[in-house]
């Protein structure tokens, strides 16, 4: 049971616009989530979090938004710029649990 | 920033022996290391939650005794892969937390190979 999905194996975007990559998930008992930046043969580097109690956060060119009824969670990257190029992961978690729970990634190209 | 350590990046071994990788936190105290795997195009999968001076904490379908899991030190988990199979063959994540619900941090993982 994937408690944590994001339906978008793969996103191309060109470099200077916005990329959206999104995230579902269906464990209303998560209250944190994050995103993941990820480079072949290396280890997730974080990038950012959000909590429940709020629905958007931002830093620089990245900004997370929550949905909590609709259980969805997005990144959207604005400008992309080819260093963008990885693949995400979004993560849950339930406060005190320290388990996260992580998506199946979303690899982003962006050309330049 | 926070910063852990795994090693060693890549390891190839024989059927039969075993594997332990380490895991260190360099500039926290990390009372709670976790340990993932990555299956090609997967997702992060959980193995198992490493508690500094008990036992582990295995998920569902992970073998406790294949996987050995030691959380010697405030800084230190290592996870041995013992009697390795070619279906180990994999890429091995650890992590750490700092307190709270505070983003984890990770390791550069290790590839393992077993012929």
């Amino acid at each position: 049971d994937q408690q944590v999905k994001q339906n978008s194996p793969s996103l191309s975007v060109q470099e200077g616009r916005i990329s959206i990559l999104n995230c579902d998930y269906t464990n209303s008992m998560f209250d944190y989530f994050l995103w993941y930046k990820k480079y072949p043969a290396e280890g997730p580097t974080f990038l950012i979090s959000i909590s429940s109690i709020k629905d958007k956060n931002e830093d620089g060119r990245f900004t997370v938004f929550l949905n909590k009824s609709a259980k969805h969670l997005s990144l959207h990257i604005v400008p992309s710029q080819p260093g963008d190029s990885a693949v995400y992961f979004c993560a849950a978690s339930t406060s005190g649990t320290y388990k996260y729970i992580f998506g199946t990634g979303t690899r982003l190209k962006v050309l330049a | 920033g926070a910063v852990v350590s795994q090693h060693p990046s890549r390891v190839i071994c024989k059927s039969g022996t075993s594997v332990k990788i380490e895991c260190r936190s360099l500039d926290f105290q990390a009372t709670t290391m976790f340990w993932y795997r990555q299956f090609p195009k997967k997702s992060l999968m959980l193995m198992a939650t490493s508690n500094e001076g008990s036992k582990a904490t295995y998920e569902q379908g992970v073998e406790k005794d294949k996987f050995l899991i030691n959380h010697a030190s405030l800084t230190l988990s290592t996870l041995t892969v013992t009697s390795a199979h070619p279906e180990d063959s994999s890429f091995y994540i650890c992590s750490a937390s700092g307190q709270g619900n505070s983003p984890l941090h990770f390791g550069n993982g290790t590839r393992l190979t077993v012929t």
